[in-house]
């Protein structure tokens, strides 16, 4: 039971434009909604995140947009840099325990 | 900051043989999490431990496997008589509960090879 989706394996956007990242979740539960990043042989690094009282946080070059209605979060990156090249994951937590279920990941690939 | 640091960072063994790995948290760092992620998916949940105490296991973790967090520190997960469907990365991460929803951190992982 996959509770937290990432339909899109793989992303190319070329640097400089807007790469957009989505995830969907099935567990009306989840508040609390995180997006981290992986490079190869490395840990996943956090990146931002969303508390389900919000419906868009910025950070940076990063935004992540809430939709509590259609159970869907996005990761906005503009502009995208050749550096942002990673697997991207979608993560969501409940209450006070904050043990994550994360997505399987979305491979973007930042082209020059 | 030093980090959540994992040894070792990779660990070849032969089927049936015992594994165990350690992970150090973050010093300030209370909450203490296992995942496992294996190719072409995100971590899992294994268990996790606020101080020493163990507060959930996920049915993941057969009983072969066994995490300790002794005085609240460090933390290590044994695997008993590996099998070759435990190759995976075993990641680590810690958090400071404060009562609400908190980011984790993440070590680099120990990647585990079952021959």
């Amino acid at each position: 039971d996959q509770q937290v989706k990432q339909n899109s394996p793989s992303l190319s956007v070329q640097e400089g434009r807007i790469s957009i990242l989505n995830c969907d979740y099935t567990n009306s539960m989840f508040d609390y909604f995180l997006w981290y990043k992986k490079y190869p042989a490395e840990g996943p690094t956090f990146l931002i995140s969303i508390s389900s009282i919000k419906d868009k946080n910025e950070d940076g070059r990063f935004t992540v947009f809430l939709n509590k209605s259609a159970k869907h979060l996005s990761l906005h990156i503009v502009p995208s840099q050749p550096g942002d090249s990673a697997v991207y994951f979608c993560a969501a937590s409940y209450g006070t325990a904050s043990k994550l279920t994360f997505g399987t990941g979305t491979r973007l690939q930042v082209t020059l | 900051d030093t980090g959540v640091s994992q040894n070792p960072r990779h660990k070849i063994t032969k089927r049936g043989q015992n594994v165990t790995f350690r992970c150090d948290p973050i010093s300030e760092h209370n909450r203490l999490y296992w995942y496992r992620q294996t190719l072409g998916q995100g971590p899992e949940f294994l268990t996790y431990f606020q101080n020493e105490a163990q507060l959930e296991k996920s049915r993941l973790l057969s009983d072969r496997f066994s995490a300790e967090r002794p005085k609240g520190s460090f933390s290590t997960l044994e695997i008993q008589r590996t099998e070759q469907g435990d190759s995976a990365m075993y990641l680590c991460a810690s958090s400071f509960e404060r009562g609400g929803s908190e980011k984790l951190f993440f070590g680099s992982g120990t990647q585990l090879s079952v021959l």
